[in-house]
């Protein structure tokens, strides 16, 4: 099956570092991937839209400057939280489109999840 | 616009008793619609999607689920729970074919009591 991997799995960051992450489609190639932040008990929400080759859709109230996406290649997306702080805290969850299986719905597969603790 | 109700944001049942877990969409066009399962610090798997086929899907585990336009409906159940199944259940729609966006509701966490 289609599997997304990302990295790391939990990272402890200062406030006002960056931090990255990365979102990889192991076996099939993503033209599209999402990225989600997840509160404690609370549900995902959707952050942007990572497009192969061109710019990032943001939904609306997620600063952009802060939150860098980079779809660089048809199997790794990255967030960069830049300048970090302890608000943005949080589990970030990535998907991808398999838009070559064979299901006629191009359906989302969902990476393990970061656990990001800015101190 | 689309979004989804999930009534009940804690459902515990017993061990071997059925498991009904309510979804409710809205959406101004036909929906898609997907049970996904969390388990802890981990990410969403799919367990059923509905897609405009058959109303009944049947998913993964021993769950399926039955759309039902003139209730807004796409409850989850399963006949018999185990204690595997505790875990946090998200139902999800987007609006159409190929539509990239997924809307999640609040989420259930399913306890299963021994």
């Amino acid at each position: 099956g289609a599997v997304v991997s990302q990295h790391p799995s939990w990272v402890i960051c200062k406030s006002g570092t960056s931090v990255k992450i990365e979102c990889r489609s192991l076996d099939f190639q993503a033209t599209t991937m999402f990225w989600y932040r997840q509160f404690p008990k609370q549900s995902l929400m959707l952050m942007a839209t990572s497009n192969e080759g061109s710019k990032a859709t943001y939904e609306q109230g997620v600063e952009k400057d802060k939150f860098l996406i980079n779809h660089a290649s048809l199997t790794l997306s990255t967030l960069t939280v830049t300048s970090a702080h302890p608000e943005d805290s949080s589990f970030y969850i990535c998907s991808a489109r398999d838009q070559g299986g064979p299901s006629s719905y191009n359906e989302q597969f969902f990476g393990p999840g970061t656990r990001l603790t800015v101190l | 616009a689309q979004s989804v109700t999930q009534l009940g944001s804690h459902v515990s049942v017993s061990e071997g008793a059925l498991v009904l877990l309510r979804c409710n969409y809205s959406s101004s066009v036909p929906p898609y619609l997907f049970w996904y399962v969390q388990y802890p610090n981990q990410g969403l798997q799919l367990l059923l999607k509905y897609t405009s086929a058959a109303t009944l899907v049947k998913g993964i585990n021993g769950f399926e689920a039955e759309f039902k336009k003139s209730e807004t409906s796409f409850h989850l159940t399963k006949p018999s729970a185990h204690m595997s199944d505790a875990a946090e259940y998200f139902c999800a729609v987007s609006a159409y074919f190929g539509n990239e966006k997924l809307t999640f509701g609040t989420g259930t966490r399913l306890t299963i009591i021994p």
